[in-house]
């Protein structure tokens, strides 16, 4: 276990529903993320909160709508989606988002809630 | 755009022997990051190296970093049939941005 959860484990929605994905770390982390991972296309970042601002954007469509209530929690809201919105999203969490000079921090993985959208 | 590339996509040996990976890299860096990953799972964190840095190890796993030549690579030593997994490596920029950029993974299969 790497301290970050992510619920549901997996998720079946149609193109007209909307749902909420949940990540939660105990790890006392600064810094929180999500992630898409489709079938063959690199890990994509979507969007890096920062203690608790959003630092990142990163040009993901306005049906994914993210929030972060506090250091601790996470969520992805959906609506609207795609089929092609199905893919594995992973929330991951760091002690901080970037320290100049020395780069990026280690991130640490939730498991994962694999989507499938109908 | 894609920072890393991982070589080869795909890696298949016997258990025991060593697993070599690759990874080239566009960018100057701070630092360079392999993961591993489970099928369908999360990644795992495995080491950090920092651009000031050309090798490091860590039990079975040993990095190396060439910066004039923009590679890393990964080797795990006596591999055995747990280490079966993909594996990423992942590269910030040193512009003002702390996005990690993460590779297509090489996919390694070790034989019982």
């Amino acid at each position: 276990e790497t301290g970050v959860t992510q619920t549901p484990r997996h998720l079946v929605m149609g193109m007209t529903n909307k749902k909420s994905l949940k990540c939660e770390q105990h790890l006392g982390h600064n810094a929180m993320y999500w992630y898409k991972q489709s079938a063959k296309k690199p890990l994509e970042l979507m969007f890096v909160y920062s203690l608790e601002e959003r630092v990142e954007n990163n040009s993901v469509p306005s049906r994914f709508s993210p929030e972060c209530p506090n250091s601790s929690h996470l969520f992805l809201h959906l609506h609207t989606l795609q089929p092609e919105d199905s893919a594995l999203y992973l929330c991951a969490s760091s002690q901080d988002w970037g320290l100049r000079g020395i780069g990026t921090d280690t991130q640490y993985f939730g498991p994962g809630t694999r989507l499938t959208v109908l | 755009s894609q920072q890393g590339e991982e070589d080869p996509q795909a890696l298949s040996i016997q258990e025991g022997e060593n697993a070599t990976m690759n990874c080239s890299y566009k960018t100057s860096i701070n630092n360079l990051q392999w993961y591993r990953q489970n099928s369908g799972r999360g990644l795992v964190h495995l080491i950090l190296i920092r651009s000031n840095e050309r090798e490091k190890h860590s039990g079975r796993l040993r990095v190396t970093l060439d910066t004039s030549k923009k590679s890393s690579s990964l080797l795990i030593t006596a591999s055995r049939a747990a280490d079966t997994a993909s594996y990423f490596c992942a590269t910030d920029g040193m512009d003002s941005s702390y996005k990690l950029i993460f590779g297509s993974g090489t996919r390694l299969l070790v034989r019982p």
